[in-house]
């Protein structure tokens, strides 16, 4: 069964910091990783989703990387801003369609 | 477009109530997905859709659970009867194809008294 762990589950720093929000899975035969952003009481969006062929993809201040055969990704955020602050999800999905959830990192930004 | 919608947005209801939620995927859109967040067990899928069709339940916690999707622009998550475990956030998600990106909704807040 696939179990999806993040780590750290909480994390604040100073604005203009970069960080890194590790994934790890249990189960390597991944189809592809998603990478999302909840904020307080809102819905979740979607940030980079990486195919199993892909290391890495990158947008704006975000780069994240896969290592499917170690069974794990990071997410990398560069300057980091308050505004970033929010919970970030990892999940990964198999040839099935569904999304198997990490237990996320609450990430705090302070000015 | 206007993203996925769920309606209600809050849902306070007594045990025993019957509990509809609704949800509109984007237009074009093929696969539709409910999922349950709570603090304890964090985000769960519960059932999804494909083309209109259930293709795995079996998230979907016990009898009292059931779901439909009538028509490619809207899909219904029932509870019946409702329980005070069933307290959650449910989110229904959608995807132009299952296997890639989801687009969520804001999500309904249950709390069953």
């Amino acid at each position: 069964k696939q179990e999806v762990t993040q780590i750290p589950a909480a994390l604040s720093v100073p604005e203009g910091e970069n960080l890194v929000l590790n994934c790890s899975f249990t189960d390597s035969a991944i189809y592809n990783l998603q990478w999302f952003r909840q904020d307080p009481g809102k819905g979740l969006t979607s940030l980079l989703l990486i195919q199993s062929s892909q290391r890495e993809q990158t947008s704006g201040r975000l780069n994240a990387s896969l290592d499917k055969s170690s069974g794990r990704s990071t997410l990398y955020i560069a300057a980091s801003q308050p505004g970033d602050s929010a919970t970030y999800l990892c999940a990964v999905r198999h040839n099935t369609d569904k999304l198997i959830f990490g237990t996320g990192t609450r990430l705090q930004v302070f000015p | 477009d206007a993203g996925v919608i769920q309606s209600p947005r809050h849902e306070v209801t007594e045990m025993g109530q019957e509990v509809t939620l609704r949800c509109k995927p984007i237009s074009g859109h093929n696969s539709l997905f409910w999922y349950r967040q709570t603090m304890m067990r964090g985000l769960e899928l519960l059932i999804y859709f494909n083309n209109n069709v259930p293709i795995d339940d079996s998230g979907m916690p016990e009898d009292r659970f059931s779901a439909k999707m009538p028509n490619a622009s809207f899909s219904t998550l029932k509870i019946q009867p409702s329980e005070p475990r069933d307290s959650a956030v449910y989110f229904c998600a959608s995807s132009f194809i299952p296997t890639e990106t989801q687009y969520f909704g804001p999500g309904t807040r249950l709390l069953v008294l």
